[in-house]
């Protein structure tokens, strides 16, 4: 079956614009996990969905940063006024949550450039 | 706080060279600890997970093992498509499902 896909694979803006990144988790799990690295580092937390609410928000950096799961399946990962530290690779993950074995399967990311 | 910590950061090897990769790991309840391999470019890639010390996993040329404080992934005879990072991540039974990263191992296998 499919994996975890995320749009845009690429995303080049200017510091001070809003930003969105979407994220279609493994159909079936239940939990939708928000993830960013920068060059040379391991994947950072940022925020978790379980079904449609935020179970963890506790690795947003600042409140510029917002995600939304609506309908507990699709998520949007939400910029406000980016900064050129905000520029990594944004991932998203996806499992079956507590429902299920805890595996994390991530999608290929969107690589984030802040000018 | 949950650490963690991987050994080598970057690793060298001849074709067919046997070695082993270390992750050190602090953790209030350890959940779960996880591998993933990673390829430039791309997602990190599942690999396995371990609950317990003790228990081993093997696929292919790779075994992991883990102790009270640490994992060992171990490459048997490895070849160049093994070349790749590898991430070592905890899980704790803190209420959240958050993956704590180390920084990874670097791997390049070469012909």
């Amino acid at each position: 079956g499919a994996g975890v896909s995320q749009t845009p694979s690429n995303k080049v803006t200017e510091k001070g614009k809003y930003v969105e990144l979407r994220c279609d988790p493994i159909s079936g799990h239940t939990a939708l996990y928000w993830y960013r690295q920068s060059l040379g580092q391991g994947p950072e937390f940022l925020i978790y969905f379980q079904g449609t609410g935020a179970a963890d928000d506790s690795g947003l950096p600042n409140d510029r940063f917002f995600a939304v799961r609506p309908e507990g399946s699709v998520s949007t990962l939400k910029i406000q006024r980016t900064e050129r530290g905000d520029s990594a690779v944004y991932l998203c993950a996806s499992s079956y949550g507590t429902s299920g074995t805890n595996e994390q399967f991530f999608g290929p990311g969107t690589r984030l450039t802040v000018l | 706080e949950d650490q963690v910590t991987q050994s080598p950061e970057a690793l060298r090897l001849q074709e067919g060279e046997s070695s082993s990769l270390n992750c050190s790991y602090t953790v209030s309840g350890l959940r779960g600890l996880f591998w993933y391999r990673q390829d430039p470019g791309k997602g990190p890639e599942f690999l396995f997970t371990l609950y317990s010390a003790g228990e081993e996993k093997e696929k292919e040329r790779l075994k992991a093992t883990l102790t009270k404080k640490e994992s060992f992934l171990h490459i048997t005879a490895p070849k160049p498509e093994d070349s790749a990072t590898y991430l070592c991540a905890v899980q704790a039974f803190s209420g959240s499902e958050k993956l704590v990263f180390g920084k990874g191992t670097k791997l390049t296998v070469n012909p």
